[in-house]
């Protein structure tokens, strides 16, 4: 079965440190383009940070310069090591897969998707003196 | 930035009833990168829709995607109870990798 657990939240004072972690099972991380969305209490979704399969790494606005992607093959695990933590990053985080396909039209060229396909059940931080 | 707008923030029907929900970007986006996304809560999002129109595994065809360019609607049949939920749209881009609409709060009385 293809599920991901993440783990790591909790509750930090601002400017701590924290180290989320995402293990999966029923895939591999290092070959799939892997994603952190977090969801603000009562808000909506939004894109955190991005490792592509050959170790690419994006990252928001809001977060780059203060998070870290990776992965690692021999645990099977995506990590998200947030640093320099504010309020605002107070949130539900959950890691997802996201799939990559292709379709081949009879005419012109070839057609790429992108969309998340699976999600883990998200992990809370609290950043909160 | 790409920015998609859903609307109408609240929806709510009767079961049987047929919702329509709209998502709006601010540029053209290419069809193969609009999803949508069932979230109820306290639970992850769920993905239905990918390519603007294909289902996902496992989703039943009361759940139906259309639309190209800038608008693309969600539609669901034959409303039941348990599609209660908050649903995203979602794209993928250049920067911001992806980003989602606000969502649409789907209630079944």
């Amino acid at each position: 079965e293809v599920q991901m657990v993440e783990s790591g939240g909790g509750l930090v004072q601002p400017g701590g440190s924290l180290r989320l972690s995402c293990a999966a099972s029923g895939f591999t991380v290092r070959s799939n383009y892997m994603s952190w969305v977090r969801q603000a209490p009562g808000k909506g979704l939004e894109w955190v940070s991005l490792l592509n399969s050959d170790g690419t790494t994006e990252y928001a606005d809001s977060v780059k310069g203060r998070f870290i992607i990776s992965g690692d093959n021999s645990k099977n695990t995506l990590w998200l090591q947030m640093n320099s933590l504010r309020a605002e990053d107070s949130a539900v985080y959950y890691c997802a897969r996201d799939q990559v396909s292709v379709t081949y039209p009879v005419y012109g060229g070839p057609t790429y998707y992108h969309y998340m396909d699976v999600w883990g059940k998200g992990t809370t931080v609290t950043v909160s003196s | 930035e790409i920015v998609l707008t859903q609307s109408p923030g609240t929806l709510s029907l009767s079961p049987g009833e047929r919702a329509t929900l709209s998502c709006r970007a601010s540029q053209r986006i290419s069809s193969s990168y609009l999803a949508w996304y069932q979230q109820t809560p306290g639970q992850a999002p769920r993905l239905l829709i990918y390519g603007a129109s294909s289902r996902a595994t496992g989703i039943p065809d009361r759940f139906s995607g259309s639309g190209s360019g800038t608008d693309f609607t969600l539609t669901i049949n034959r409303l039941e109870p348990e599609d209660s939920a908050v649903y995203y749209c979602q794209q993928y881009g250049n920067s911001p990798r992806y980003t989602f609409g606000q969502g649409t709060k789907l209630e079944i009385k």
